[in-house]
């Protein structure tokens, strides 16, 4: 079965720095997406791994380890319009197979 | 840039009608999805569609669902009798054939309401 983890609810501050990590267990694999989520609205894509260590984005960096199932996104200086939902997405397999996601986790930016 | 395009926005149905959602994909995409999200839950997968025809689907996906792509550009899902259960919202997805990380543009998405 497929079956990907995060937490549901994370909490930060303006200016800081937050983890949101995702653990999977999945038949294959071929890429780990993150995608931005604002309420009501539709995903938006971050960042895409499919081999091991850190891809940097700007504010944003994506970690994968395939050994251990994880991956984390890292989102650096805070700001309030962070605040949103942040989805990890798991392609089991290569050609046209869809994306598995994870429940999302909600982050909430406060002052 | 080029987004992918859906209509409408918003659809209120009457329980065991047939509705039709529209998408108009990236115009060089090749490949198609439609995903679903019930209010607080987890976006699912829905069907996949290549070459004119369905390349993957989902449970959820059974008599009830079809999908069609009429012409070059647009993109649609029938719902052939919905049932309540059916209010979500449904996100069209595209992804161009070839690029390296093979990343999925979803649209806007269409808040389905039965009733």
């Amino acid at each position: 079965g497929q079956n990907i983890d995060q937490p549901t609810e994370m909490t930060a501050t303006e200016g800081a720095i937050v983890q949101i990590n995702c653990t999977y267990q999945t038949s294959g694999f071929n890429g780990l997406f993150w995608y931005q989520q604002h309420a009501g609205e539709a995903p938006t894509f971050l960042s895409y791994n499919v081999l091991d260590g850190l891809e940097e984005k700007g504010r944003f960096s994506s970690f994968l380890s395939r050994s251990k199932g994880y991956s984390y996104l890292l989102l650096k200086e805070l700001q309030m319009k962070d605040s949103a939902s942040y989805l990890c997405a798991v392609r089991d397999a290569s050609g046209n197979t869809p994306l598995v996601f994870g429940k999302g986790t909600r982050l909430s930016v406060i002052a | 840039e080029p987004e992918v395009t859906q209509t409408p926005s918003h659809q209120v149905t009457q329980m065991g009608q047939e509705v039709i959602l529209r998408c108009v994909p990236i115009s060089n995409h090749l490949y198609f999805y439609w995903y679903r999200q019930i209010l607080g839950q987890k976006v699912e997968f829905l069907v996949s569609f290549y070459n004119n025809e369905i390349s993957e689907k989902s449970e959820i996906f059974d008599d009830q669902f079809s999908v069609e792509r009429p012409d070059g550009s647009n993109f649609t899902l029938k719902i052939r009798s919905t049932k309540l259960e059916d209010s979500a919202m449904y996100f069209c997805a595209s992804r161009e054939q070839g690029r390296s990380y093979n990343e999925q543009f979803f649209g806007p998405g269409t808040r389905l309401t039965v009733l």
